[in-house]
């Protein structure tokens, strides 16, 4: 069974910093990769995702992920965060034809004004 | 479009109990997934439920079951609530079709079991 890592389990940062979330998975066949956020009080929803093309895939409010097929990792990056990213991060990866995806344990970002 | 919706909202019950969930799908959506979400396990899949019928199963116990209604409408039922029940459930919608199918999710149900 495949199965995805999240290291980052807690990230705090100032506003205009850079942000790198990681995420690998383990799973050597074909997958379908996605980011959701769920922000305080909110539904989860889709940042973006990913299955063919072009790796690097660009999301709803200047997020962007890459997928680097080697390292097996879809790392989530935003060059300048701001206040309202302040929520909790899930990856999930989609392996081997499965229609339901399996989720990492989140990374919770703090974002200070 | 309306979202996924999930009654009650909140829910307090002792050990021992059962409790139903409801979820409301995005209209033409026929896949229903239910989730338990723990601040130390993240989201843990229960089941998916696609034209009525059962489709992917999760590793939680048989006291977890659900349902879904020709209308896509679905229900998840635990019974004899145990403590570690306690959670968000949430229930996520989608067409069903694949592999690269947005999940949509409801706000979900608190459940606090006593």
């Amino acid at each position: 069974a495949q199965s995805v890592s999240q290291h980052n389990h807690h990230v705090i940062l100032s506003e205009a910093a850079s942000l790198e979330l990681g995420c690998n998975y383990s799973y050597g066949g074909t997958v379908n990769l996605f980011w959701y956020v769920q922000y305080p009080g909110q539904h989860l929803q889709l940042l973006l995702k990913y299955f063919s093309g072009d790796p690097l895939v660009k999301g709803i409010k200047g997020f962007e992920a890459e997928f680097i097929k080697s390292k097996f990792s879809f790392n989530l990056r935003k060059p300048s965060v701001q206040w309202s990213d302040t929520a909790e991060y899930f990856c999930a990866v989609n392996a081997g034809g499965s229609y339901i995806p399996t989720f990492g344990r989140g990374t919770s970002l703090i974002v200070h004004p | 479009k309306a979202g996924v919706t999930q009654t009650p909202r909140y829910l307090i019950k002792t050990r021992g109990q059962q409790v139903t969930l409801s979820c409301s799908p995005i209209s033409g959506h026929r896949s229903v997934s239910w989730y338990q979400q723990t601040p130390g396990q993240g989201l843990q899949f229960l089941f998916e439920y696609f034209s009525e019928t059962q489709r992917n199963k999760g590793n939680f116990p048989g006291r977890f079951s659900g349902r879904q209604f020709s209308n896509s409408r679905s229900e998840m039922n635990v019974s004899t609530l145990e403590l570690g029940d306690s959670a968000l459930y949430l229930c996520a919608s989608s067409a069903g079709t694949g592999g690269t199918d947005t999940q949509y999710f409801g706000p979900g149900t608190r459940l606090t079991v006593l």
